[in-house]
């Protein structure tokens, strides 16, 4: 079974810090996705990185940026948390294709 | 731009059938994959249209029509642990891009 994990749970954080999400996969996945879900606005991708120290931006990146050093480890950056960064945060991963995408448990993120 | 509509909220009861609708409009379209996500869990892979047709897994199938840029996925044998979310995604680029999904309650 394939097993994406995420560092947190639950995070709150003050607006202006810096925040770290990270995600490691197991199955030595090419591909991995962070996104955001919102109410109402289905999930979106922040960022996808297709190898190591390769990544590409999604839809929503303003004020995120990623790092991808090892392979199956995938880490999400807050510069400057800001309180609309309050949200649900998904890490994925996927072969090649990216049809089939292995989610983790979600990070639920409060800025205050 | 890339959008996939789908309704917001569905019912039906225990035993039913339920079709749950999802048009999109996405350039470079490779396919069409469905995704499963209970109250406070992952959205979990349920299945993938990459040709026109049906698809049948179990319970589920999926249905794909690139002409009419339409698919849907129907539940059959409902059962309400079936009640969750439904996401429909389309596939470009190795990328999905998600719909809003459609909550679907399930009723004894």
């Amino acid at each position: 079974d394939v097993k994406v994990t995420q560092s947190s749970r639950y995070l709150v954080k003050r607006t202006g810090e810096k925040v770290f999400l990270e995600c490691v996969q197991d199955m030595d996945h090419e591909n991995m996705f962070w996104y955001r879900q919102d109410p109402g606005l289905g999930l979106r991708l922040i960022y996808f990185s297709y190898d190591v120290k390769m990544k590409e931006k999604g839809d929503i990146p303003e004020g995120y940026s990623v790092s991808r050093e090892k392979k199956e480890r995938f880490s999400l950056i807050l510069e400057s948390a800001s309180t609309n960064q309050t949200s649900m945060y998904l890490c994925a991963s996927s072969l090649d294709g990216g049809e089939t995408q292995y989610f983790g448990p979600g990070t639920r993120l409060l800025v205050l | 731009g890339q959008s996939l509509e789908q309704p917001s909220e569905v019912t039906a009861v225990e035993g039913a059938i339920v079709q749950i609708n999802c048009t999109y409009q996405t350039s470079g379209f490779y396919g069409l994959s469905w995704y499963q996500q209970h109250d406070g869990g992952a959205p979990t892979f349920l299945s993938y249209n990459a040709l026109d047709g049906l698809e049948e897994t179990g319970r589920f199938s999926s249905f794909l029509s690139r002409s009419d840029s339409y698919g849907y996925l129907l539940l059959q044998e409902l059962q309400m642990k079936d009640s969750a979310s439904y996401f429909c995604a389309a596939l470009r680029f190795q990328k999905l891009v998600f719909g809003t999904g459609t909550r679907l309650l399930v009723s004894p």
